[in-house]
């Protein structure tokens, strides 16, 4: 299993161009999760989805749109990039169990904007 | 805004010490985890204690939680060089399926060969 894949693993925008952050699982989990990592800011959460179909924000969703393409993929577009959305992107996954939380992280995509 | 917050924020020690992070968080928690990240790699979780848990031991880690002063702390024994890493806090607050983490901003750990 390759657990959670992203791509690309870097990307440099111009500001104003737009781009989509592709992610997907083969753990057959039912809750995808696009995050940011800016630097002493630890991960702070940009969008989320329980379950295939359905979508919510989290605590910085502003800039950006996310599609849940079906129960493997989680994309993360950007519209309109601008340099307040340099950082590193992960997308992480976990079982729909009432219990066990634990989410398993992608690599990460690092994106410059200038 | 951060609900957890790591103490310190860096750590440097010597390779067969014992390295201990601290975490804090503000509101009532349904359960605290703990995951490394190795430079320019994705999150792994290492260990996850449940609010009604005090300690709980995995390996060489050890977890506490304070639930009446609202903490945590992260133990590693024995440390490594390979155990040189950022480690985060992560609380989950809510119910329902998605469970909502909310991660705190780090301890960078360097243990020294």
């Amino acid at each position: 299993n390759a657990g959670v894949t992203q791509t690309p693993k870097f990307q440099v925008l111009k500001t104003g161009q737009s781009m989509t952050l592709q992610c997907a699982q083969d753990m057959n989990h039912n809750s995808m999760y696009w995050y940011r990592q800016d630097p002493g800011m630890g991960l702070r959460l940009i969008y989320y989805s329980a379950s295939e179909g359905t979508t919510d924000k989290g605590e910085v969703p502003n800039g950006y749109n996310v599609s849940r393409l079906n129960k493997r993929e989680f994309s993360l577009r950007l519209e309109s990039a601008a340099p307040s959305q340099t950082s590193v992107y992960f997308c992480a996954s976990k079982w729909w169990s009432s219990g066990w939380n634990e989410q398993f992280f992608g690599p990460g995509t690092r994106l410059t904007v200038l | 805004s951060q609900q957890g917050e790591e103490d310190p924020q860096a750590l440097s020690i010597q390779e067969g010490e014992n390295a201990t992070m601290n975490c804090s968080y503000k509101t009532s928690i349904n359960n605290l985890q703990w995951y490394r990240q190795n430079s320019g790699r994705g999150l792994v979780h290492l260990i996850l204690i449940r609010s009604n848990e005090r300690e709980k031991h995995s390996g060489r880690l050890r977890v506490t939680l304070d639930t009446s002063k609202k903490s945590s702390s992260l133990l590693i024994t024995a440390s490594r060089a390979a155990d040189t890493a950022s480690y985060f806090c992560a609380t989950s607050l809510g119910g329902g399926s998605a469970r909502q983490l909310t991660f705190g901003s780090g301890t960078q750990l360097t243990v020294l060969p």
